[in-house]
């Protein structure tokens, strides 16, 4: 099964700040034959579903605020808010869906300073 | 617009059995994938098993840790998926939530979840 691994747990950014989740996968997403990265990123607030934010790691959902982005490639991703604001509290999950099962990441918590 | 809701959750003993069942609308059923992902409390999320659609011969897949005592099924005609839970364990309470991928590669519409307690 791949393996993936989020950084750090937890932060605390204050508001109008960059926010930055890492995200590693113990084996490459990147399917050759497309070029595509099978890697999405959910929020989670709290009592809620998850909701995708990106997918194709760095292709946001349709309605997704243009302060997240998504980068990286193979097995190293990030997910940037660029100015967390308040209604961004929440835990971030990865998502390899590269080849079953699609595991998640253990999901990192953001908060504001 | 598109929804997903899920139902049959609740209490069960260890080793007992229960199915739970996902009603979508506002699309073609037929036409997607469906998943099922859990949480347990105070937990991260854990992908449980997948419907490939009817081009995809209706395949279902699933994570280790419900291989062999989980079974997803689905009815179009019915326009409902379901997860039939067997053997089950204390480790398998968790929230059930069912989603549908639509337009994009990934679980985009999800339901509230449904809560299954495994205890005695």
């Amino acid at each position: 099964d791949i393996v993936m691994i989020q950084s750090p747990d937890s932060l605390a950014v204050s508001l109008g700040e960059r926010a930055t989740i890492n995200c590693k996968s113990s084996q490459s997403v990147l399917y050759s034959s497309n070029n595509n990265n099978y890697l999405a990123w959910y929020q989670q607030k709290s009592g809620q579903p998850p909701k995708l934010l990106i997918y194709w790691a760095s292709t946001r959902e349709s309605g997704v605020p243009d302060r997240f982005s998504g980068s990286g490639s193979g097995t190293d991703f990030t997910l940037t808010i660029s100015s967390l604001q308040a209604e961004d509290v929440a835990v971030y999950y990865c998502q390899q869906y590269y080849i079953a099962p699609y595991t998640f990441g253990q999901g990192t918590k953001v908060e504001i300073k | 617009e598109v929804q997903v809701v899920e139902s049959g959750g609740g209490l069960v003993q260890p080793g007992g059995s229960l199915r739970l069942s996902c009603a979508a609308s506002g699309f073609t059923f037929s036409d997607h994938y469906m998943d099922w992902v859990r949480q347990a409390p105070g937990k991260g999320l854990e992908w449980v098993g997948r419907s490939r659609n009817k081009a995809n011969n209706y395949l279902s897949e699933y994570g280790a840790s419900v291989k062999g005592r989980f079974t997803i099924s689905r009815d179009d005609s019915k326009n409902s998926l379901y997860l039939q839970m067997n053997s089950l364990k204390t480790e398998d309470t968790a929230v059930y939530y069912c989603a549908a991928r639509i337009a994009a590669p990934a679980p985009e519409y999800w339901g509230q979840g449904i809560l299954v307690t495994v205890s005695s």
